[in-house]
């Protein structure tokens, strides 16, 4: 059974400050994916990392992948208040569905 | 103007009843699917369903069940098996390298 697992589950951090959120996954996997969720809104794709290695940015955003890690990172580099939200990874295997299973969410709130 | 769409936004029921929820999607995706959410949780497969006339369970699918008949279309009915189904529920539809979600349903049942 595939367990995927963040942290942490809640981050307080001042505007301007860097952080890194973590997102391990117990078997192995074809791709992994990180998505933002607003209050009582669904998921807002942030990215899809697909092989090992990978890195992806997007503004102060970047996320990696260690396939042999089975580890996921995401780092926020001089956080402002909007990049508050929960911030959920998820790890899809192909042999099954193509099924998401997600971590438990990171929930971030950056303080002004 | 493609995605998904959800209806409705915000669900109330009676202990008891048999409710649907609606689901379809323009994006001509094979795949289909069916997350719960539970407050502060993260997403939990239901159901999903990669091509018409076809639908396999995922890890909760108890109390719930879903059709097939069109590819544009994954309505679920939620039954009153369910024994908690107060819930937010996320409708997804993916190709081969994303899934997409549309606006969720909130549910709740007294």
């Amino acid at each position: 059974e595939l367990k995927v697992e963040q942290n942490p589950l809640f981050l307080s951090m001042q505007e301007g400050k860097n952080y890194t959120i973590y997102c391990n996954y117990s078997t192995t996997s074809d791709r992994l994916y990180w998505y933002r969720q607003d209050p009582g809104k669904s998921l807002e794709s942030l990215f899809v990392l697909l092989s090992n290695g990978a890195v992806k940015q997007e503004g102060r955003l970047m996320a990696s992948l260690d396939t042999k890690a089975r580890l996921s990172t995401l780092h926020i580099t001089a956080a402002v208040h909007d990049l508050s939200a929960t911030y959920f990874c998820a790890v899809e295997m192909s042999n099954a569905g193509n099924m998401l299973t997600f971590g438990g969410g990171t929930r971030l709130m950056v303080k002004p | 103007d493609g995605g998904i769409t959800q209806s409705p936004k915000y669900l109330f029921r009676k202990e008891g009843q048999n409710v649907t929820l609606s689901c379809e999607q323009n994006l001509n995706h094979d795949a289909m699917y069916w997350y719960r959410q539970d407050p502060g949780q993260g997403l939990r497969l239901i159901y999903y369903s990669q091509i018409v006339n076809d639908f396999q369970k995922g890890d909760i699918a108890e109390g719930y069940s879903v059709s097939r008949e069109k590819k544009e279309s994954f309505p679920l009915t939620v039954t009153s098996a369910q024994k908690n189904p107060t819930a937010f529920y996320l409708c997804a539809s993916g190709s081969w390298y994303e899934q997409y979600f549309g606006p969720g349903t909130r549910l709740t049942v007294t």
